[in-house]
């Protein structure tokens, strides 16, 4: 089962516009990742948000995290034909003798030049 | 893909044949993970390893099996593979620390006929 779970699976938009994706997740976590995946290649770890934090900030990426609500959002400002790409989160949970991050399926993101 | 190496990076096998997956790591990190990605199911793992010889079965262990016997490998093993592995699989390896950041390799692409 999947705990994180991304929501739109699909976005496409034009560049210079702004990218918002969200992500619901089931149990508390320690913290909450966002990776990147261009087609064919591997995951790349773009940004962490601990379970004490509500907002962070990474150049044109920004992520917040309601943990009432057991949900983030991924916002990507002025966006860039070079950011069409897969994007997912990742649960880090409390209770994790493995270690594992669980990950979301995905939204997929098209930025048309 | 930060020191991992993935081989073979392609493979098409017949349904039946042992399969062997490698991943090498040049960063001296603790834990591996072997995961498989396939379209609706986002990223599930299979099994990971938290120190040379100590493994342990993941989300869709079953059919696979792994071994640690350096630091730097982690082979993936498909006893009798089935046309159900037919999938992208990724290696990925983290120091854990606070964060547990996850750093991915490339992906082989196997496909079982």
């Amino acid at each position: 089962s999947q705990q994180g779970e991304e929501d739109p699976q699909a976005l496409s938009i034009q560049e210079g516009e702004n990218a918002t994706m969200n992500c619901s997740y089931k149990t508390s976590i320690n913290n909450l990742q966002w990776y990147r995946q261009n087609s064919g290649r591997g995951l790349v770890h773009l940004i962490l948000i601990r379970s004490n934090e509500r907002e962070k900030h990474s150049g044109r990426l920004r992520v917040t995290l309601d943990t009432s609500k057991k949900s983030s959002s991924l916002l990507i400002t002025a966006s860039r034909a070079a950011d069409t790409a897969s994007y997912f989160c990742a649960t880090d949970s409390y209770n994790n003798a493995g270690n594992m991050l669980t990950f979301g399926g995905g939204t997929r993101l098209m930025v048309k030049p | 893909d930060a020191g991992i190496t993935q081989s073979p990076r392609h493979k098409v096998t017949e349904t039946g044949t042992p399969v062997t997956l490698r991943c090498h790591q040049t960063e001296n990190h603790r834990y591996m993970y072997w995961y498989r990605q396939d379209p609706g199911h986002g990223l599930r793992l299979i099994h990971y390893s938290y120190g040379v010889k100590d493994t342990d079965k993941g989300e869709v262990s079953d059919g696979y099996s792994v071994s640690r016997s350096k630091t730097e490998d982690f082979l993936l093993t498909l006893e009798s593979a089935t046309s159900s592995q037919t999938s992208v699989y990724f290696c990925a390896i983290s120091n854990r620390g606070r964060e547990n950041i996850q750093y991915f390799g490339a992906g082989t692409r196997l496909s079982v006929l």
